[in-house]
């Protein structure tokens, strides 16, 4: 009865190489998020999308595009892999309306682009 | 997004009260205070949240100081379990709201 999970868990992967990963909740929430958390140990806001759609974009770069396919799943696809995007990627949702409005992160996949 | 420091880290002994500052002095009116940790390797989880009013669950304490320019979260009785990163981080209750995390506090729960 996994809340939040991502798969896959870890990826290895090649310079310039396209890959995606990929986040399901069985929550029932209406928001879902993608960060990415560098070597530095930072959490940054990638995406967000409410209701399959996109309300939060920061500053990432064209190669990384979220896809929505329903309220349940928010996918991350990365195209021609760089060194600088190894890090780890964590998906959460949230159902916006509640009183406590809290993210429910899932277990990370670690990224590693050689 | 009203920014908060915290100490870079702290150490507690087991079993004892772990008191972990944050300061969020420039806080706006309708801003709720968060708290949020990461366990080694994990996402981050949901501790407490509040506005005004002190608040308790079953994992912690939330005291908010009456101007709300700093709030401290309390461990009752901390156990080698709670070692973690504890982020502080204020924002709206309601809506699509992105957690800004700084670089929290590293809490060492020592047995």
């Amino acid at each position: 009865d996994t809340a939040v999970s991502q798969t896959p868990k870890y990826l290895v992967t090649q310079m310039g190489n396209d890959k995606s990963i990929k986040c399901e909740q069985n929550l029932g929430h209406d928001t879902m998020y993608w960060y990415k958390q560098d070597s530095k140990k930072f959490l940054k806001i990638m995406f967000s999308y409410n209701n399959k759609e996109l309300i939060i974009n920061e500053t990432v770069p064209n190669r990384f595009s979220p896809k929505s396919p329903d309220k349940a799943h928010l996918n991350l696809h990365i195209n021609s892999l760089e060194l600088g995007d190894s890090a780890v990627y964590f998906c959460a949702s949230s159902r916006t309306s509640g009183r406590v409005n809290e993210q429910f992160f899932g277990p990370g996949t670690r990224l590693t682009v050689l | 997004d009203a920014k908060t420091t915290q100490p870079t880290s702290m150490d507690c002994a087991e079993g004892r009260a772990a008191n972990l500052p944050c300061n969020h002095s420039t806080i706006s009116g309708n801003e709720y205070v968060y708290w949020y940790r990461q366990i080694h390797s994990q996402g981050p989880q949901y501790i407490i949240h509040g506005l005004k009013n002190n608040e308790t669950n079953e994992m912690a304490s939330l005291i908010i100081t009456e101007d709300r320019k700093s709030s401290t979260l309390i461990l009752p009785h901390a156990t080698l379990r709670d070692t973690a990163v504890y982020y502080c981080i204020v924002r709206l209750l309601q809506g699509a709201q992105k957690l800004v995390f700084g670089q929290g506090t590293r809490l060492t729960i020592n047995p």
